[in-house]
């Protein structure tokens, strides 16, 4: 079944970028039928959609975040990546990479495991 | 943003008891709901999509209703492995949107 992994920094400077890469193992990225994702779950706190790529390059990306959010895919690598800028503690959170079914009944249906990012000076 | 509420916010239960959590949309969403269950550490893991639909591997016991605002995930027969917290999710505007969770706890 598919995998996925999240590397990258777990800790990183305030007003830095945080950068995190998605390695999908045991799966295409390339699919037509999935948006690749990025969850967060803030310490305490519920779980938050950052945004989504499809295999092309097309995003969505949560407005509250759209500002300071890139996503990019690497077909090649079957990767794909968040770039999320201007960080602040507010940001320090466990981030999860997730599979979401591109159909109008959608849900995550594979999850990363989770990496934790500190924002901390 | 589509708010979703869950109730209660935690729960304790004995093995075998059979247990309820409620989730409300802020507005109708259809049957774009989905529950996971999340365990200490790891990532959440999908029970039930499309309000009713069990997701393949997921035991029986496990199930879904609601359609509108009002929704239930139902555990017919705690098991000790079904100790975790559960989060809905609307997946009916394209920025998805969890409830808070419920922390379900052994009593």
């Amino acid at each position: 079944q598919v995998q996925l992994q999240e590397s990258g920094p777990g800790l990183v400077k305030p007003s830095q970028t945080l950068s995190l890469t998605c390695t999908v193992s045991r799966g295409s990225i390339s699919s037509a039928d999935y948006y690749w994702s990025w969850i967060r779950h803030h310490p305490g706190k519920g779980l938050e959609l950052i945004g989504f790529i499809y295999f092309s390059g097309s995003t969505y990306y949560n407005p509250s975040l759209q500002s300071r959010v890139t996503m990019s895919v690497d077909t090649s690598k079957d990767q794909f990546s968040l770039n999320l800028s201007s960080v602040t503690a507010a940001d320090t959170a466990i981030y999860y990479c997730a599979r979401r079914i591109a159909a109008r009944l959608n849900y995550f249906d594979y999850w990363g495991q989770g990496t934790l990012v500190t924002v901390s000076s | 943003d589509i708010q979703m509420t869950q109730s209660p916010s935690s729960l304790s239960a004995s093995v075998g008891d059979r247990v309820t959590i409620t989730c409300r949309a802020s507005q109708s969403i259809s049957t774009y709901l989905n529950w996971y269950q999340q365990k200490a550490g790891k990532a959440p893991n999908l029970l039930i999509y499309g309000a009713s639909s069990l997701q393949s591997g997921v035991p029986s016991r496990f199930s879904g209703s609601g359609s509108g605002t009002d929704f239930t995930l139902t555990i017919k027969s705690l098991q000790p492995e079904d100790f975790a917290t559960y989060y809905c999710q609307q997946s009916y505007s394209s920025l998805s949107t969890f409830g808070q969770g419920t922390r379900l706890e052994i009593k």
